[in-house]
């Protein structure tokens, strides 16, 4: 069993709508969270990241964690053609002084 | 955040031959970190690169392939040594502070022929 499972999809959904990509993880030792976009031919760059469990909203996004499932969550509302990307989940047990792990990457893309 | 160049961007490669990926930080870093990326993929570790150690190598990954060095706070190489067509991937160079996290470089895509 992988530590983080992500659903890699692809998901297509309709421009405006609200997407919601999850990972589960079997780590409990991990406390932060993160999410990353990557668009085709960059590196990822980094979208949200949260500590322990809790909702953390920036814009169109809401990261969500829920420790007691071992559940991680990223919405994105109103969704644009330029949300198209790949996004990746990673966590770490501390932040900034240890390796991340990623899970799988969900392709999204947003149709016009 | 730290600001990471990356080179070279891509690369073609005859087979046996050996390809240096260069890391340049635009700051002082303590942990760097090597990863692969096949398409399609999430990102696979290779190893941690800190300055003053040796580089701590992740299983199924071997000095002798992927020699790594780290002269100094801000720099980094990875060679891909003896390539065949499977090493052809995305390698990307991360780095970690404590105050912003991780960022990644922009990645060299490496064709192997």
């Amino acid at each position: 069993q992988k530590e983080v499972e992500q659903d890699p999809g692809p998901l297509s959904v309709p421009e405006g709508a609200i997407v919601s990509l999850n990972c589960t993880y079997s780590n409990s030792a991990f406390q932060y969270f993160m999410w990353y976009r990557q668009y085709s031919r960059k590196g990822p760059e980094l979208l949200m990241y949260t500590y322990s469990s809790g909702n953390k909203e920036d814009g169109r996004f809401t990261a969500q964690v829920d420790k007691s499932s071992k559940y991680i969550s990223l919405f994105i509302r109103d969704s644009q053609p330029s949300d198209s990307a790949t996004y990746l989940c990673a966590m770490s047990a501390s932040f900034g002084n240890e390796k991340l792990t990623f899970g799988t990457g969900t392709r999204l893309t947003i149709i016009p | 955040s730290a600001v990471i160049s990356q080179k070279p961007s891509r690369d073609i490669c005859q087979r046996g031959t050996s390809l240096t990926i260069q890391c340049q930080v635009d700051s002082q870093v303590t942990m760097m970190f090597w990863y692969r990326q096949q398409p399609g993929q999430s990102l696979t570790l290779i190893a941690t690169a800190n300055q003053g150690s040796e580089a701590t190598y992740e299983s199924g990954f071997v000095i002798d392939k992927f020699p790594i060095s780290r002269p100094n706070l801000t720099f980094s190489t990875l060679t891909v040594s003896n390539m065949s067509p499977e090493d052809s991937s995305i390698y990307l160079c991360s780095v970690a502070t404590t105050n912003y996290g991780y960022t990644f470089g922009s990645g060299t895509r490496l064709t192997v022929v």
